[in-house]
């Protein structure tokens, strides 16, 4: 079975702080996504990456950056936490690009309050 | 027009009924086809996929995919209690698209 973890279930944050969002994987996938989810918005691509060292921007990007220094590990960064990105974040990991099905799998999700 | 449109809901129906949830799309180029279930709270949960036109079955669970009609459903048989969630509907194109969900209310 695919396992994707994240490093905490609830967070709160005050206005400006810096937030670490981390996500691992057991599976050896190749690709790694940050999703966040709002009500009445579904699910949104904040950026995603296909390798070590790589990211590519989704459809959210502002205020936000990624790292993926390991091919496990996928964080995503908050550089100056604002209100509006109390949230839902949900991370999930794909085996590959070349995949031809191209399923995700998502960890358990964390939610974020920004104060 | 939204990439992927479900009705939002609630779609209720009583236990040991069929459910049937819809999703179109507006993408021609779409290959694969995603079903997640969704619990309050709790964060998507892959039910199916299907890539294929026609039915495919898995238990009392059933995906439907049209692709001339750019349509996908799914279908629960003898729905429980249990199966009460929001399911989202997720399409592939170069990235996954997904519906903002149907929320389905099985009651007793």
């Amino acid at each position: 079975d695919v396992k994707v973890t994240q490093s905490s279930r609830y967070l709160v944050k005050r206005t400006g702080e810096k937030v670490f969002l981390e996500c691992v994987q057991d599976m050896d996938h190749e690709n790694m996504f940050w999703y966040r989810q709002d009500p009445g918005l579904g699910l949104r691509l904040i950026y995603f990456s296909y390798d070590v060292k790589m990211k590519e921007k989704g459809d959210i990007p502002e205020g936000y950056s990624v790292s993926r220094e390991k091919k496990e590990r996928f964080s995503l960064i908050l550089e100056s936490a604002s209100t509006n990105q109390t949230s839902m974040y949900l991370c999930a990991s794909m085996l590959s690009s070349r995949d031809r099905i191209k399923t995700q799998y998502f960890g358990p999700g964390t939610r974020l309050l920004v104060l | 027009q939204k990439e992927v449109e479900q009705n939002s809901g609630p779609l209720s129906v009583p236990e040991g009924a069929i459910a049937s949830l819809n999703c179109t799309y507006s993408d021609r180029g779409s290959q694969s086809f995603f079903w997640y279930r969704q619990y309050s709270g709790k964060s998507p949960e892959l039910i199916m996929f299907i890539y294929s036109n026609g039915d495919k079955e898995d238990g009392r669970f059933t995906a439907q995919l049209n692709k001339a009609s750019q349509y996908v459903s799914l279908l629960i048989r003898d729905s429980q209690p249990s199966d009460s969630a929001t399911y989202l509907c997720a399409v592939n194109t170069d990235k996954l698209i997904f519906g903002t969900g149907t929320r389905l209310q099985v009651f007793p």
